[in-house]
């Protein structure tokens, strides 16, 4: 089945030590997003690539950054990660074609800060 | 900016029918999205409208009225299974998506 993949689903570091989520995906769409969701709030975006085109959201911080080598990965890395950055982190697709509306989310990385 | 405003909570019992309010106020408005997700799980699509009215889809139904910034999310004949949160998100020009904080509906026997 065409899905979204991201590994590992639980990822526990230490503060301040460099963290990469990796998010795959066998559906072929040309956009790929990165949100992170705190408990029991709203998804929310970081950033997102159109193909090679990275979009960065405005209230992003810089220790976040990704990377998309190629249609089919993406990594998030969290240069040095802080209490708050604990999360779930989704990755998600979408086609990118006019009328096609849905984002097809990934199962999320959980990540700790020690 | 863009804001989003949904209930926290709504409860309802199995084979009634709940309807999800959602507001917005946003600039560059392009569409309305519809997601739920269960607890510990990714989001996944309901509906979306892009223009006003209603947009039928099995049991959930959603609608949109560009005039009053205004739509809803309709579920009919609930089971216990449609126990989640529903997000309403609103669509940029860019197509990324601005999502609401979120409604967690119950659903009892």
């Amino acid at each position: 089945d065409a899905m979204v993949i991201q590994n590992p689903r639980y990822q526990v570091t230490q503060f301040g030590k460099p963290v990469t989520l990796s998010c795959s995906q066998t559906l072929n769409h040309n956009v790929m997003y990165w949100y992170q969701q705190k408990s029991s709030q709203a998804p929310k975006l970081l950033f997102h690539y159109y193909d090679k085109d990275f979009n960065n959201e405005a209230d992003t911080p810089d220790n976040f950054q990704s990377r998309r080598p190629n249609t089919s990965f993406c990594f998030l890395d969290i240069r040095s990660p802080g209490l708050g950055d604990a999360a779930m982190y989704l990755c998600a697709t979408s086609s990118g074609t006019s009328g096609e509306e849905t984002q097809y989310f990934g199962p999320g990385t959980r990540l700790l800060v020690l | 900016g863009q804001s989003l405003e949904q209930p926290s909570e709504v409860t309802a019992v199995e084979g009634a029918i709940v309807q999800i309010n959602c507001t917005y106020q946003t600039s560059g408005f392009y569409g309305l999205s519809w997601y739920q997700q269960h607890d510990g799980g990714a989001p996944t699509f309901l509906s979306y409208n892009g223009l006003d009215g209603l947009e039928e889809t099995g049991r959930f139904s959603s609608f949109l009225s560009r005039s009053d910034s205004y739509g809803y999310l309709l579920l009919q004949e609930l089971q216990m299974k449609d126990s989640a949160s529903y997000f309403c998100a609103v669509k940029r020009r860019d197509s990324t998506l601005t999502f609401g904080k979120g409604t967690m509906l119950l659903v009892s026997p």
